[in-house]
């Protein structure tokens, strides 16, 4: 059961290029959700999705787009990497409702932009 | 969206040594809580959470922690803790019906022999 898969692991950028974060889920799950992770911060959230072809902000958003194209699927692209967009990105997913349980991670991509 | 505070962020203990790590939220509305704990180079894995119903909570490698919504806390406890407890963990909370996870800074547990 593979859960939540992120790819890539780990990506080297140079300041000014693009790149997508691909994130997938292979448990039904309605919800998806972006978050970067950075010392002493803890989990900060980029965007999300409540479902198939919808996506809304979160905390962070600014420098990030996302689509959600497919249920499976939610992808965060970074148009134009910034060195403040070094970070680890963590993608996860969700049910919502009365079979609520908890958000299932990905193991994150480590994204260092130079 | 709530706003989660992890009182300490760095917490060393020997090892069969007794850890509390602390975790207090804004908001006194209906929430869901949890705990995820990071091991070195890993994601986030979910090591107990509150939805409703007994206000004490256990995982199954020994931790427990306990909603105070009174205090807006839910602290984690564990008795003795074993080198292998050591990690970051993460406090985070949600509004009921929202599942937006808001998280804490995060507490960096190092259990020393």
């Amino acid at each position: 059961n593979a859960g939540v898969t992120q790819t890539p692991k780990f990506r080297v950028l140079k300041t000014g290029q693009s790149m997508t974060l691909l994130c997938a889920q292979d448990m039904n799950h309605e919800y998806m959700y972006w978050y970067r992770q950075d010392p002493g911060m803890g989990l900060r959230l980029i965007h999300y999705s409540v479902g198939e072809g919808t996506t809304a902000k979160g905390e962070v958003p600014d420098g990030y787009n996302v689509s959600r194209l497919k249920k499976q699927n939610f992808l965060l692209g970074l148009e134009s990497a910034a060195p403040s967009q070094t970070s680890v990105y963590f993608c996860a997913s969700s049910a919502p409702g009365k079979g609520y349980t908890e958000a299932f991670f990905g193991q994150g991509t480590r994204l260092t932009v130079v | 969206a709530q706003s989660v505070t992890q009182l300490d962020s760095q917490v060393p203990v020997f090892e069969e040594a007794p850890v509390e790590l602390r975790c207090n939220y804004s908001s006194s509305v209906s929430v869901y809580l949890f705990w995820y704990v990071q091991y070195p180079n890993q994601g986030l894995q979910l090591l107990l959470k509150y939805l409703s119903g007994s206000t004490l909570v256990e995982s199954i490698n020994g931790f427990e922690a306990e909603f105070n919504k009174s205090q807006t806390s839910f602290h984690l406890r564990k008795p003795s803790v074993h080198i292998s407890d050591t990690a970051e963990y993460f406090c985070a909370v949600s509004d009921l019906g929202d599942y937006k996870l808001s998280f804490g800074a995060g507490t960096t547990v190092t259990v020393r022999a």
